[in-house]
């Protein structure tokens, strides 16, 4: 079965400094992997995806994720973290033996303190 | 234009009740999904329709019954109200079901059952 973990509950980061949130996945076959950000009080927002290519992938706000196939991982980076990214992130795995349904992680509260 | 909406914002009601939530998009996407966020943050999807078919149904009481009147909408009719029902149910849509588009959630529905 398809799945995707995020180990860390929280992560605190000070302002300016570069930040990681980490996902590691199972699936059968070719990962198809997001980022989505929730901000307090508000729906979910995709940031980036990794479907085939590159390992390195650019999304919104400056983040990226960085795909590594042998350690099945797919960590959201930032070079410089903003107050303002201060939110919680999920990564998520398609599950292609299951009408396609995106798995998600639990979720990270990403802190970014002054 | 708000690409994903959903109402109410706020549902408080009682045990036993029945109520609908509402969505709407506006971004001619043919696939729309039901999620449950409960109090930890982890997120269950519940339905998805493609282009008006029900593609996914998820391990969920029939209490909690989907209906699309067009592709644009989808509706989450909730009979019998108990209080495990509580939580923020978000709506969401994608171009397709098959590629991996990216989803586009709704703002939420906080619904509280007391």
């Amino acid at each position: 079965a398809q799945s995707v973990a995020q180990p860390e509950d929280q992560v605190n980061v000070a302002e300016g400094n570069p930040l990681t949130v980490k996902c590691t996945y199972s699936v059968s076959g070719n990962p198809y992997l997001f980022w989505y950000v929730q901000y307090p009080n508000r729906g979910l927002q995709f940031l980036l995806k990794y479907i085939t290519g590159d390992n390195l992938v650019k999304g919104s706000y400056g983040f990226e994720a960085e795909f590594n196939k042998s350690q099945t991982s797919f960590h959201l980076k930032k070079p410089s973290a903003l107050v303002s990214d201060s939110a919680l992130y999920f990564c998520a795995v398609r599950d292609m033996d299951s009408n396609y349904q995106l798995i998600w992680g639990a979720g990270t509260k990403l802190i970014i303190k002054p | 234009d708000t690409a994903v909406s959903q109402t109410p914002k706020y549902l408080v009601t009682q045990m036993g009740n029945d109520k609908s939530i509402k969505c709407e998009q506006n971004l001619g996407h043919d696939t729309m999904y039901w999620y449950k966020q409960d109090s930890k943050k982890f997120l269950k999807i519940m339905f998805s329709y493609n282009n008006k078919e029900l593609i996914i149904n998820e391990t969920v009481p029939n209490r909690f019954s989907p209906k699309s009147p067009d592709k644009a909408h989808l509706n989450l009719h909730i009979n019998s109200l108990e209080l495990g029902d509580s939580a923020v149910y978000f709506c969401a849509s994608s171009q397709d079901l098959v590629e991996s588009y990216e989803q586009y959630f709704g703002p939420g529905t906080r619904l509280t059952v007391t």
